[in-house]
């Protein structure tokens, strides 16, 4: 069981909007700490989309955007297009145990 | 820019030790920017850190692998390492090496899979 919960898939048909959740608790994202999201297209390694909630590196289309509030974090993508289908993950950091950082079980986009 | 590649053995025996090292190109890893992480893959999982070492030197570890894992580092070959211990067939996984920066990781290796078998 991860700390942080995404759920395991959501899909869409090109051009909508989908979003994708990250829910944590008072430890990791509830106690102020950043989240970060990342794309794993099939057979590559992860991509930084969002970081600190709601930033994105050079490169990444506005088309995602990410935002956080409470104990939960949210990872939005619109005008939704074939090369968005892959693996979207959250990452923390959680203060309980020594601390560490921590990342969700990820979700897997299918485009329809 | 920065490049991150990762080598080592694909295949481990059970209760030996594993080693990576992760070679970083276009940067100096003794910035005292950024973090060099470790972080894994289990066949069709989701992603779990390892670790990270800093440019001093400091070391951070998963708690619930820390008994097994040593970071280090060696700055005249810009490079950092990995050593997981006593490993089994629960340690196959692939293997990522990370740049991180703010608890984030912006620049990722393009991994390296590593099977424990006999």
């Amino acid at each position: 069981q991860s700390v942080l919960t995404q759920p395991p898939s959501v899909s869409g048909a090109p051009g909508q909007r989908v979003t994708i959740s990250c829910t944590g608790s008072s430890s990791n994202i509830g106690a102020g700490y950043d989240v970060h999201w990342y794309q794993q297209l099939p057979g590559t390694a992860p991509k930084l989309l969002i970081f600190s909630n709601i930033n994105r590196p050079s490169g990444v289309p506005d088309r995602f955007s990410g935002s956080k509030s409470g104990t939960s974090a949210s990872l939005a993508i619109t005008g939704l297009q074939a090369e968005d289908e892959a693996d979207y993950y959250c990452q923390s950091y959680d203060s309980s145990l020594s601390g560490s950082l921590v990342f969700g079980g990820g979700t897997k986009l299918t485009v329809l | 820019q920065v490049q991150l590649q990762e080598s080592g053995p694909g295949l481990v025996k059970p209760s030996q030790t594993l080693s990576l090292t992760c070679t970083v190109s276009g940067g100096s890893i003794s910035s005292g920017d950024y973090y060099w992480s470790w972080i894994r893959q289990h066949p069709g999982k989701g992603l779990e850190w390892i670790g990270y070492i800093y440019y001093s030197g400091s070391t951070y570890y998963n708690p619930s692998l820390k008994s097994r894992v040593t970071i280090s580092a060696d700055t005249s070959k810009n490079q950092f390492s990995l050593k997981l211990s006593s490993v089994t067939a629960a340690d196959t996984a692939v293997y990522y090496c990370a740049r991180g920066k703010d608890d984030d990781f912006d620049i990722w290796g393009q991994g390296t899979m590593v099977t424990v078998s006999s």
